[in-house]
């Protein structure tokens, strides 16, 4: 079963839409951000990073957004699947003590 | 490629048994990880090595030894085991590190009870 979290901030959207999925970091030294998703019963899953010189990447469906400003990421996934359904989490690496710091999730639920 | 493999996938201990949870990878990774996950929690570090034959403490190390003989696998042990350290257990291995240069892959997890 899930064991991520209980009361996780669920995203529920219809087949087909646009999801995005916010993440607020805190620390203003983070160099480098990192996307998971996360199955039920299932390790997480690397999906895309994007490192602080950058403010978007893009990859197949996905693309992630740096707002260093107010701290702040997002994940954007084009065409929800059913299968995209999962925990989203980031996860941030303070520099220059290279500590990574990983978010609680945030659950995708998506419907037909 | 198998990736990240972790065994046992389940496991129940009585308080004060031992166990040991293994963790191989076959992507050649120097950098190696272990992680604890609990509700309501992000990933939690346990330990971490930087190549094989060093280790190193994380977050929360209390409780846990780890070791590194080989490059491709990463051990880490409960010497007497407490309810406390019920938990899901994962492994994860990078090829640069540790942490801020590449994303880490991780196993599917172990998941511990200790009554």
């Amino acid at each position: 079963g899930e064991s991520v979290g209980l009361h996780l901030p669920t995203l529920s959207v219809q087949e087909g839409d646009n999801s995005i999925i916010n993440c607020a970091y805190s620390n203003s030294a983070s160099d480098y951000f990192i996307w998971y998703k996360q199955e039920s019963g299932k390790g997480p899953q690397f999906i895309i990073d994007i490192r602080s010189n950058m403010d978007k990447r893009q990859g197949q469906r996905v693309t992630v957004l740096l707002n260093k400003t107010v701290k702040h990421l997002s994940l954007q996934i084009a065409a929800t699947q059913p299968g995209d359904s999962a925990v989203y989490f980031c996860a941030e690496n303070i520099s220059p003590t290279d500590k990574l710091i990983f978010g609680t999730g945030t659950r995708l639920q998506v419907f037909p | 490629n198998a990736g990240v493999t972790q065994t046992p996938k389940f496991r129940v201990l009585k308080t004060g048994q031992s166990m040991t949870l293994l963790c191989a990878q076959d992507m050649n990774h120097e950098y190696m990880y272990w992680y604890r996950q609990d509700p309501g929690m992000g990933l939690r570090l346990i330990h971490y090595s930087v190549g094989e034959g060093t280790t190193a403490k994380g977050e929360v190390p209390d409780g846990y030894n780890v070791s590194r003989l080989k490059k491709q696998n990463f051990l880490l042990g409960l010497e007497s085991a407490a309810p406390s350290q019920t938990s899901v257990y994962f492994c994860a291995s990078s090829y640069f590190g540790p942490f801020g240069s590449s994303p880490l892959h991780f196993g599917n997890g172990t998941r511990l009870t200790v009554t």
